[in-house]
């Protein structure tokens, strides 16, 4: 079974650019989400998808990213314009399904840098 | 979801048994326990989960105290390919929909050495 997909896997831009970020989930999970990792901490979640709505946004920086996932299967989050704090790594993860016993799968993720 | 407590680092041998400790006092009858790890420069990963029973799978165990306020990850023969961030990460059974998120903290560093 693949997993999920990620691109690109490094990027790097300037102030100010924006940037777009893409992921194709697992076949058939219903359950899209997008981390974003700051070195030395945790992932964190941006947004949440199931099918192509959005459950959960409540911490993505909506003035600047926004992410859309369209027909319910690939999804993208866009950065613009990006400020110097937006440095991280981007996950994109999949799950069959929304309750606590579902296990999430992880991409490998897009390092993001801005110089 | 309710606050869990790691140790930031921990060290091991390889080929020995390791004991990743989790202190979560506050949780809730229906929080489940997950844990997942996260391999340098990759995705975090699925290890285990449990409620209130111990669990084995393949890849690990899962103590859990008799009174649910800490649990213990068990790698049963650590080996070099271990060496990652362990995060141990409650979420309710009773919520669906946003409370499926994964809420990480800092997790534990494991090292591995020869």
């Amino acid at each position: 079974e693949a997993g999920v997909a990620q691109s690109p896997r490094y990027k790097i831009i300037e102030k100010r650019q924006s940037v777009a970020f893409w992921c194709n989930p697992i076949s058939g999970h219903a359950t899209l989400y997008w981390y974003q990792q700051i070195l030395g901490q945790g992932p964190k979640l941006l947004i949440q998808f199931q099918n192509n709505g959005v459950v959960d946004d409540s911490q993505l920086p909506k003035d600047r990213f926004s992410a859309e996932r369209l027909k319910g299967v690939d999804s993208t989050l866009k950065i613009q314009p990006a400020k110097l704090e937006d440095s991280a790594v981007y996950l994109c993860a999949s799950s069959p399904g929304t309750g606590p016993t579902y296990e999430q799968y992880f991409g490998p993720g897009t390092r993001l840098t801005v110089t | 979801d309710a606050k869990t407590t790691q140790p930031n680092s921990m060290e091991s041998n390889e080929e020995e048994p390791v004991h990743l400790p989790c202190n979560h006092s506050t949780i809730s009858g229906t929080d489940y326990i997950h844990w997942y790890r996260q391999l340098p420069s990759q995705g975090p990963e699925y290890v285990i989960h449990g409620l209130t029973s111990n669990v084995n799978n393949r890849m690990a165990s899962l103590a859990i105290a008799e009174d649910r306020k800490s649990s213990t990850l068990i790698l049963h023969r650590a080996t070099l390919r271990d060496a990652a961030v362990y995060y141990c990460i409650l979420r309710d059974l009773l919520l669906t929909g946003t409370a499926s998120k994964l809420t990480f903290g800092t997790g534990t560093r494991l090292q591995v050495t020869l």
